[in-house]
Parts: structure tokens; C-alpha cells; sequence
């Protein structure tokens, strides 16, 4: 029972280091998502994926870019971090439809110094 | 705005108490609604849909309520389990799915 994989767990970066978030689902889910959550705030969506090979952006896109390598797994890169990039990071996944439940991954703690 | 609002309270209620939260939308156009639930320092989790006829599980009690546009949530007889942070989501149909977040309320039931 898998569910929604994401790695790393926990992560410290300099300013202008690169990174890659890996995020993985066996549910065979067609909708997938990156979010940030700021400590004390809500879940904000940075990007998004209806299904394979479609990407579109979220509400804070900037900074990141991502790649949905197959129907399993979506990616979300920092190609030059920024200290306003600490945050924790989930990705989650749903059937497409307005009526589905999203599935969270454990989260990434992105630290960047 | 936000297009989703939540009391962020905290709300701190002794074991046994009733606590509800409100949510409130702006998008008219909106079509599903949820309750998630976030334990500390962990993934969201969906506790119920929200049916505009209303529905309820078990101690809780979710309403919606189109012409105001705000969905509830009712906790009776709280437990010191239920404390955690509680959020609104909203989807639209046009979004492909996508769902929209409230900050969340949150929640601590004391002894």
C-alpha cells in the first residue's frame, strides 16, 4: 500500500543549488500535484499535471519546473534555490474529476541557507 | 480576497465539547467540496466530502450552504484525537480536478 511516494524526506540547500523532488503513484491516478505549505498557511499549488504528458501552472509556479515522466511520477525542480523556497513540499495525486479524493504524499522539509 | 476563508482560530475546547467550523468561498462556479484533515507536521488526509443535502459521519456533521456560499463542519462529543488542523477545499469543475485550500483551522481538544 504505497500510495504517494515522494523523496526526499528531509533536504538542505545553499542559495542557487539545484534540486530535483521525486514524486511517485501506484494508484493509477491521471491528476497529479505539487504544493508548498508555508508554516501556518494553507496549501498553495505550484503546479499541476491532468495527465501524462500535460503540465500546467499553479498559483505560485515561479522558481520551479516540473516533469510528468509517465503516468506514474511527477517531478518538481528548484534550479537555483532561494531562501523563500523553505517550505514544506507535498505531492499528491486523484482520478481526474471534480469529485475525487487528492491522495498526499509524507511531504518534503526543504530548508534553503 | 481568498478564495477560500477559514477562522484560523485556534479553537481550544475541553473533551466532550461541540466545536464547528465555517469556510467560506468566492467562486459561485464551484462544484465539490471537502473537509481534509492535517495532523501536525504531517500529509493532509480527506476526513468527508461535503453533500449539499448535508451528511454526516459518525461525531461529524458537514453542511453546505450554496446561496451563502459556505460549508461547515460539526464536531460533537470532541476527543483529544480530533485535535489536528482542519481544512476547507474547494474544487471546481473546470480545473481538471484542481482543488483549491483554505489555511485551515486549527483544532486542540484539552483533557
Amino acid at each position: 500500500n504505497a500510495g504517494v511516494t515522494q523523496t526526499p524526506k528531509f533536504q538542505v540547500l545553499k542559495t542557487g543549488q539545484s534540486m530535483t523532488l521525486q514524486c511517485a503513484q501506484d494508484m493509477n491516478h491521471n491528476s497529479m500535484y505539487w504544493y508548498r505549505q508555508d508554516p501556518g498557511m494553507g496549501l498553495r499549488l505550484i503546479y499541476y499535471s491532468a495527465s501524462e504528458g500535460t503540465t500546467d501552472k499553479g498559483e505560485v509556479p515561479n522558481g520551479y519546473n516540473v516533469s510528468r515522466l509517465n503516468k506514474r511520477e511527477f517531478s518538481l525542480r528548484l534550479e537555483s534555490a532561494a531562501p523563500s523556497q523553505t517550505s514544506v513540499y507535498f505531492c499528491a495525486s486523484s482520478h481526474r474529476g471534480r469529485d475525487t479524493e487528492a491522495f498526499f504524499g509524507q511531504g518534503t522539509r526543504l530548508t534553503v541557507v | 480576497r481568498k478564495e477560500v476563508e477559514q477562522d484560523p482560530g485556534p479553537f481550544n475546547v475541553p473533551e466532550g465539547a461541540t466545536v464547528a467550523f465555517n469556510c467560506t468561498y468566492s467562486n459561485s462556479a464551484s462544484q465539490s467540496f471537502f473537509w481534509y484533515r492535517q495532523d501536525c507536521r504531517k500529509e493532509p488526509k480527506l476526513l468527508m466530502s461535503v453533500y449539499s443535502s448535508g451528511n454526516e459521519d459518525g461525531r461529524f456533521t458537514a453542511q453546505l450552504n450554496r446561496a451563502s456560499q459556505y460549508i461547515s463542519l460539526l464536531i460533537r462529543d470532541s476527543k483529544l484525537s480530533d485535535s489536528a488542523t482542519y481544512l476547507c477545499v474547494v474544487n471546481m469543475v473546470t480545473n481538471a480536478g484542481k482543488s483549491t485550500f483554505g489555511d485551515g483551522t486549527t483544532l486542540t481538544v484539552k483533557p
